[in-house]
């Protein structure tokens, strides 16, 4: 089976520009979660999608938002970029949601979004 | 103080040592998981746990809720050990995944 992909890989965006980064999950996996990693803030969650529905969103402004399609790809966008975005955002599928039934999560290779 | 707390940060290792790493959380949780990040950032999922112990290989993992606090166990440790390790708990109340700051470890030969 396939594991969790991410595109693009790498990314090199400027301050006020928007950006959208794409998550395909392992095949039969309904729930996408995304997360933000800094080296100064460490990992952090940005939201949790099971069958099209933002299942949880965490501390983050409006200008990173989020969807999941039919076929539970998910895409998560940032808009007005700033330079604190730059991160390594990381996505994880799973078969269910994260609570109650706490089903395990597969990680993607991350994106590392670089912004000048 | 961070909800979820790892100790130690970074730790130095002799190929064959035991190896602990405990993580202490202040939230009531459903879960909790154990998580191993390589060089390069990709992650990997080791444990999760509501309860008790699991072992795979030479990995051990245990959780004891009343006390709130897990521990990581290498056994013979090995120089492609070397890694990040992550514990994370799924918040009872919020359904968020809390994320420790992580435990560098490198184990030398």
């Amino acid at each position: 089976k396939a594991g969790v992909t991410q595109t693009p890989r790498y990314l090199i965006k400027t301050r006020g520009q928007q950006v959208t980064l794409s998550c395909s999950p392992i095949s039969g996996h309904r729930s996408v979660s995304w997360y933000q990693q800094t080296p100064g803030q460490g990992l952090q969650f940005l939201f949790e999608y099971f069958s099209e529905t933002q299942r949880n969103k965490g501390n983050f402004p409006g200008r990173f938002s989020g969807r999941q399609f039919s076929n539970s790809r998910s895409e998560m966008n940032v808009s007005t970029l700033e330079l604190g975005d730059s991160a390594l955002y990381l996505c994880a599928s799973s078969l269910g949601p994260l609570n109650p039934q706490n089903y395990e999560q597969y990680f993607g290779p991350g994106t590392r979004l670089t912004v000048t | 103080k961070n909800e979820v707390e790892q100790s130690p940060q970074n730790l130095t290792a002799q190929e064959g040592e035991f190896i602990t790493i405990n993580c202490s959380y202040s939230v009531g949780i459903s879960a909790l998981h154990w998580l191993q990040q390589h060089p390069g950032g990709g992650i990997v999922s080791l444990f999760m746990l509501s309860s008790g112990k699991k072992k795979h290989g030479r990995l051990i993992a245990t959780i004891n809720i009343q006390e709130k606090h897990s521990s990581l166990h290498i056994t013979a440790s090995h120089p492609r050990d070397s890694a990040v390790y992550i514990c994370a708990v799924v918040s009872g109340n919020t359904d968020k995944l809390i994320f420790g700051t992580g435990t560098r470890l490198q184990v030398f030969p």
